[in-house]
């Protein structure tokens, strides 16, 4: 079975704290995204990564900076965190070539 | 700006009932296609995927794409209680960079299914 975690389930954090997302996939993925999910709004891709050390910016970066140095782990950055940053926060990963994507359990994330 | 539409419902029909559920895309060049079910509180799960014109069925799922209307749609046959979800409609468009694919989705139509 394909499996994506991320690091926490829930989070609170102060406004302007830096705050570490990460994501780990086991089935060698080339492809892993970040996105929020919002109600009414849908889920928006912040950031994807097509390999080690790439990244592309998704629709939503702006506030969001990403890590990839290994294959498996994808990291979101939020470098000072806002209120606005409030949401539910989903990892995913897929083979290269546009295929299924696998989702993490998400991280709700409160900002105080 | 690329776009996935969906109606976000709420679609509510009676257990037993067929549910249809509908999508269309803006990008022509779009090769892939994806339904997930995103259960409250939960991240979301593929159901189908189709890449060609016409009909695929898995159970009591059936994905429909026509691509020159740009439209796909997904039916549920014999609906459940447990079918009671927000679906989200996915399409892969294609980046410059790298020529990779990224996905797109539609914010999702929440489906009811009665007893």
């Amino acid at each position: 079975d394909v499996k994506v975690t991320q690091s926490s389930r829930y989070l609170v954090k102060r406004t302007g704290e830096k705050v570490f997302l990460e994501c780990v996939q086991d089935m060698d993925h080339e492809n892993m995204f970040w996105y929020r999910q919002d109600p009414g709004l849908g889920l928006r891709l912040i950031y994807f990564s097509y390999d080690v050390k790439m990244k592309e910016k998704g629709d939503i970066p702006e506030g969001y900076s990403v890590s990839r140095e290994k294959k498996e782990r994808f990291s979101l950055i939020l470098e000072s965190a806002s209120t606005n940053q409030t949401s539910m926060y989903l990892c995913a990963s897929s083979r290269a070539g546009g295929e299924t994507q696998y989702f993490g359990p998400g991280t709700r994330l409160l900002v105080l | 700006q690329k776009e996935v539409e969906q109606n976000s419902g709420p679609l509510s029909v009676p257990e037993g009932a067929i549910a249809s559920l509908n999508c269309t895309y803006s990008d022509r060049g779009s090769q892939s296609f994806f339904w997930y079910r995103q259960y409250s509180g939960k991240s979301p799960e593929l159901i189908m995927s189709i890449y060609s014109n016409g009909d695929k069925e898995d159970g009591r799922f059936t994905a429909q794409l026509n691509k020159a209307s740009q439209y796909v749609s997904l039916l549920i046959r014999d609906s459940q209680p447990s079918d009671s979800a927000t679906y989200l409609c996915a399409v892969n468009i294609v980046v410059r960079s790298g020529g990779s694919y990224i996905p797109t989705f539609g914010r999702g139509t929440s489906l009811i299914v009665h007893p």
